[in-house]
């Protein structure tokens, strides 16, 4: 058990609805990752917080959007949903009080997003 | 920009075998490395890291070297078990940047007892 827990664990929804993805981090970790994972795409970096403030941007899509609240915890919000957006969502947590330490990431158990 | 290959296709092997998985990465500086595995149905585990050249990680029987000059960072562990079957992924976090991280396309690991 990593600590870090994420909710649902899955979710199947139709093309063109919206939904919530939700995350708690370890118990005094700061940063908080989201990562999608795909069978075409393998393993992508969405988006990272660190204490609230968004701190770095991969390949997320204008569709998608994120945020990290004041007790830490996150949720990515998925709108607009295509057939293509089925996949398995991590999250992560790691301490990160400074940039480029290399912290290790500890992943949740994802949500598997189905999009019928 | 940084990126991380791993080679191509599943492993199997017998259970005892010896296994090797090859990883390596392109990145400027000094990024530190990882191998993670996802256990069927699971999220992802760290299994090792190193945060610079010649450091070895190791773990549970595994280990890898943090190979500057080949730029690699090659997984291996002398006698597989049978729970050892999962899907082993290399990645990387740059150095002087944000912590996140790159992946290779990972590695389905079969051990056949």
């Amino acid at each position: 058990d990593s600590g870090v827990t994420q909710t649902p664990k899955h979710l199947i929804t139709a093309t063109g609805q919206r939904v919530t993805l939700r995350c708690s981090p370890r118990s005094g970790d700061l940063s908080v990752y989201w990562y999608q994972q795909s069978l075409d795409q393998g393993l992508q970096f969405l988006i990272q917080y660190y204490n609230g403030e968004e701190r770095a941007k991969g390949n997320i899509l204008e569709r998608f959007s994120a945020q990290q609240f004041p007790d830490l915890h996150s949720e990515l919000n998925l709108s607009s949903l295509e057939l293509g957006d089925s996949a398995l969502y991590f999250c992560a947590s790691s301490e990160s009080r400074k940039q480029g330490s290399g912290d290790t990431q500890y992943f949740g158990p994802g949500t598997r997003l189905t999009v019928l | 920009g940084n990126s991380v290959t791993q080679m191509e296709g599943p492993v199997t092997l017998s259970e005892e075998a010896f296994l090797t998985i090859n990883c390596t990465y392109t990145a400027t500086g000094y990024p530190s490395l990882f191998w993670y595995v996802q256990y069927p149905g699971e999220g992802l585990q760290l299994l090792l890291k190193a945060t610079k050249a010649d450091d070895k990680g190791s773990n549970k029987g595994f280990e890898a070297t943090y190979r500057k000059e080949t730029t690699s960072f090659h997984l291996e562990k002398g006698s597989v078990q049978v729970s050892d079957s999962a899907v082993y992924f290399c990645a990387l976090s740059p150095s002087g940047g944000n912590n996140r991280l790159a992946f290779g396309k990972g590695n389905q690991v079969v051990v056949i007892p």
